[in-house]
């Protein structure tokens, strides 16, 4: 099972930062927090990923607790195209990875 | 940028048919791995696979299951008798997984195949 919680939904204006948090309070030591997103039924899209420190790249943000038991990813401009689904996970990329319900962004004009 | 692609992105079959779900990796990856979703719910693991061999399988990967790297380049998943609730989308990953290399190593999806079983 997935040892993440996400909020089902979130609304976000377009222009908008869109902040999305998972709660991973079990992470183990070693195991990364890994960000996916979903458009419809097409295959997950990588985010980011990270271990204890905060990450950035092109596409979002990540900031991951102190305790690393929470993180949170941010789309600092969500536009339309930024409607998806979004997954949190942990573990490592040599194992299964365990895809929860994730987070339903709807990005509003 | 390198991609995992997938053939056929749409295969249709009879229920008790044979089906070979073709996948192309990221040429220098090491591992493989297949996923399903049954259309509204979650994307289930089905298997991994690293150096010619399974390296991890769920309940849901039985004996109608296999899968195969038949050259350097494709990576293979055979459903021998499909059944109604094998109807799903299958998607292919691969990931690079070298010693020393976990921070910059994460898998990447394939788009895909939409099987639909009849």
């Amino acid at each position: 099972d997935a040892k993440t919680t996400q909020p089902p939904s979130m609304d976000c204006a377009e222009g908008r930062a869109a902040n999305l948090p998972c709660n991973h309070s079990t992470i183990s030591g070693n195991e990364y927090v890994y960000w996916y997103r979903q458009i419809h039924s097409q295959g997950p899209q990588y985010i980011i990923h990270g271990l204890k420190n905060n990450e950035t790249n092109e596409m979002a943000s990540l900031i991951i607790t102190e305790d690393r038991k929470s993180s949170t990813l941010i789309l600092p401009h969500a536009t339309l195209r930024d409607t998806a689904v979004y997954y949190c996970i942990v573990g490592y990329t040599g194992n299964q990875f365990y895809f929860g319900t994730g987070t339903s962004l709807t990005v509003i004009p | 940028e390198p991609e995992v692609t997938q053939t056929p992105s749409h295969q249709v079959t009879q229920m008790g048919q044979e089906v070979i779900l073709r996948c192309v990796p990221i040429s220098n990856h090491l591992y493989f791995y297949w996923y399903r979703q049954i259309l509204g719910q979650k994307v289930e693991f089905l298997v991994s696979f690293y150096n010619n061999e399974i390296s991890e399988k769920s309940e849901i990967f039985d004996d109608q299951f296999s899968v195969e790297r038949p050259d350097g380049s494709n990576f293979t998943l055979k459903i021998r008798s499909t059944k109604l609730e094998d109807s799903a989308m299958y998607f292919c990953a691969s990931s690079v997984v070298l010693a020393g290399a976990p921070s910059t190593d994460t898998q990447y999806f394939g788009p895909g195949t939409r099987l639909t079983v009849l």
